[in-house]
């Protein structure tokens, strides 16, 4: 059954560092997501990207996140220079046709240090 | 805006017994309601959707919710807990059109023998 992989499981980066956290979605989907959990909190959504582009990102998604698709397979999530509020467990997800639903990766759970 | 509240952090059963997990929903639309389970390192997996069919939706693992509008509540429930059954549960909302994911801050829940 396909799934969607994120990698690495769990990254620790001290603060200032930029970090990037990879998710190869299901090959025939074409909408990414990501969204974060900070330990204890809800899952928030983070960005939804489309056609090589964001469709939609949340407040909390600033100048110090980027996402791309560099490739026909990977969708990252960048972070400038992490601040210890970043640390939490990143994400992703992918979608197929209009009406499909989400599908979630097993997570990468970032530290700060 | 959509949000969902889910009554309890943590919920302790039995084997055997009924597992009741509580969700309840605000919309300002007719939402499309979710419940995902998440075993311990793996990702976030549907287990069944409310999308304005059938008010009594039945998911898998022998999992079912049931959307009640006039309580605003889309609670889980399984009639007998199983030990495969622990892990942690999210309900989530979203809109028609609108497919980012508003989570609930998830129930714990563990199965005793």
């Amino acid at each position: 059954e396909p799934e969607v992989t994120q990698t690495p499981s769990h990254q620790v980066t001290q603060m200032g560092q930029e970090v990037i956290l990879r998710c190869v979605p299901i090959s025939n989907h074409l909408y990414f997501y990501w969204y974060r959990q900070i330990l204890g909190q809800k899952v928030e959504f983070l960005v939804s990207f489309y056609n090589n582009e964001i469709s939609e990102k949340s407040e909390i998604f600033d100048d110090q996140f980027s996402v791309e698709r560099p490739d026909g397979s990977n969708f990252t999530l960048k972070i400038r220079s992490t601040k210890l509020e970043d640390s939490a467990m990143y994400f992703c997800a992918s979608r197929g046709l209009a009406g499909g639903e989400q599908f979630f990766g097993p997570g990468t759970r970032l530290t700060v240090l | 805006a959509q949000s969902v509240t889910q009554l309890g952090s943590h919920v302790s059963v039995s084997e055997g017994a009924l597992v009741l997990l509580r969700c309840n929903y605000s919309s300002s639309v007719p939402p499309y309601l979710f419940w995902y389970v998440q075993y311990p390192n793996q990702g976030l997996q549907l287990l069944l959707k409310y999308t304005s069919a059938a008010t009594l939706v039945k998911g898998i693992n022998g999992f079912e919710a049931e959307f009640k509008k006039s309580e605003t509540s889309f609670h889980l429930t399984k009639p007998s807990a199983h030990m495969s059954d622990a892990a942690e549960y999210f309900c989530a909302v979203r809109s028609p059109g609108d497919y980012k994911l508003s989570f609930g801050a998830g129930t714990t829940v563990t199965v005793r023998a």
